[in-house]
């Protein structure tokens, strides 16, 4: 079966710090990848996608970018952090036999201090 | 920019009555999905919808589709206090990326 992890959990962060949150799956081949943020009570903002290995594909123009290292890896990094990036990451993975739904990770808090 | 618009932002009921929640969209879809999300949570897919579909169920679930309205609905029969969550709901146009859409969700409250 299919699971996919997101680390770490919660992270509390200075402005202007630099930020990696990781994201992997497993028990699937090349997955579409996702990454989401939400802020409080709102809804998902899509923020990049990749269908590939180095291939990302950004929503929307912002602080924050993503890699694609591995196949089943997908990387959410900033230079500098803003106030404005504080929210809630999720990362999900979709495609193959699931190509219509999305399955997500159990995400990550970021407070930017 | 978001697709989807559910209604009511926020329900609470009392466990054993029925709960509908609305969403509406904007553009030309594929399918409607709706997920659930538990507090501090990653999202859980419910069911999916086609656009060629009118209805479906799923357990105790149960979705409508009107794409004349561009309007779908969710219904929980026989609520329980477990369900209390956030349900969204999200749109797919299509396309090879199959990029997802989701409105601001409904928070439901289920009291026991």
């Amino acid at each position: 079966s299919q699971t996919i992890h997101q680390w770490p959990a919660t992270l509390v962060q200075p402005v202007g710090s630099p930020l990696s949150l990781e994201c992997t799956v497993e028990g699937t081949s090349n997955p579409n990848l996702y990454w989401y943020r939400q802020a409080a009570g709102r809804g998902l903002q899509l923020l990049f996608y990749s269908v590939g290995i180095g291939q990302i594909s950004s929503e929307v123009p912002q602080n924050l970018s993503a890699s694609r290292p591995q196949d089943r890896q997908f990387i959410l990094s900033s230079k500098k952090l803003l106030l404005s990036d504080s929210g809630f990451y999720l990362c999900a993975w979709g495609g193959g036999a699931h190509y219509n739904e999305q399955f997500f990770g159990p995400g990550t808090r970021l407070t930017v201090l | 920019s978001q697709q989807g618009e559910e209604d009511p932002q926020a329900l609470s009921i009392q466990e054993g009555e029925n709960a509908t929640m609305n969403c509406s969209y904007k553009t030309s879809i594929n399918n409607l999905q709706w997920y659930r999300q538990n507090s501090g949570r990653g999202l859980v897919h419910l069911i999916l919808i086609r656009s060629n579909e009118r209805e479906k169920h799923s357990g105790r679930l149960r979705v409508t589709l009107d794409t004349s309205k561009k309007s779908s609905s969710l219904l929980i029969t026989a609520s329980r206090a477990a369900d209390t969550a956030s349900y969204f709901c999200a749109t797919d146009a299509g396309g090879s990326n199959y990029k997802l859409t989701f409105g601001k969700g409904t928070l439901l409250t289920v009291n026991p």
